[in-house]
């Protein structure tokens, strides 16, 4: 079974600080994905960064990256120069291989941002 | 449409009712996805279309769940004989391959 863990309940930063946000997850997979969605307030759920496995060089997205690891099976999401409209529950989710599109997701942390 | 759409956005009813939530992909994505999110919770899986495939019911907590999708596109979960556990938001996403899901916006259902 596949499993996600996010160790930090909830996280906070200051605006224009950078914060990195931790997952770990164990798959018996070779080939598999990684995401990171957040969902504000409003609930809709928006795909932030996108790894697939095989690739050994890290995702970016604007002030969005990743660390990942595969052989620690640590998968990190770093926001740089935190914005007020980062603040929200980021979720890291799992999936592809022989499970292809169902997505398995850790719990989520809340991520403050101050002013 | 641009986006998935879920309906209705919030829906109350009486524990022992069913209830039926629906869920408009976008076009052209082959997979569809129901999650269930309960109050300050992670996203539980339920059920997953995958083209003309059989449905993986895996994660569906009981019988009284279950779910349709017609023509390849729009899909209905439906609760029977609600109880007050399955009061939670209702997510459905769609993708195309493994680019990452799309979501709508949910439908939270409060049992009373």
């Amino acid at each position: 079974a596949q499993t996600v863990t996010q160790s930090q309940p909830e996280m906070s930063v200051q605006e224009a600080e950078t914060v990195t946000l931790s997952c770990t997850y164990d798959t018996s997979e070779s080939d598999y994905y990684l995401f990171w969605y957040k969902q504000p307030p409003s609930r809709q759920m928006i795909l932030v960064i996108r790894q697939e496995a095989y690739k050994q060089q890290n995702a970016t997205e604007n002030r969005f990256s990743v660390n990942f690891q595969k052989a620690a099976k640590s998968f990190s999401l770093k926001i740089s120069d935190s914005q007020l409209g980062d603040a929200a529950m980021y979720f890291c989710a799992q999936g592809g291989g022989t499970s292809y599109g169902k997505l398995t997701f850790g719990q989520g942390t809340i991520l403050t941002v101050h002013p | 449409g641009a986006g998935v759409s879920q309906s209705p956005s919030n829906k109350v009813t009486e524990k022992g009712k069913d209830v039926e939530l629906r869920c408009d992909p976008i076009s052209g994505h082959t997979a569809l996805y129901w999650y269930r999110q309960s109050l300050g919770q992670g996203l539980e899986f339920l059920i997953y279309f995958q083209g003309n495939s059989a449905p993986d019911k895996s994660g569906l907590p009981s019988d009284r769940f279950s779910a349709e999708r017609t023509g390849g596109s729009v899909s209905t979960l439906t609760i029977q004989r609600t109880q007050q556990e399955d009061s939670a938001v209702y997510l459905c996403a769609s993708s195309f391959g493994m680019n990452g899901y799309t979501f709508g916006s949910g439908t939270r259902l409060t049992v009373v």
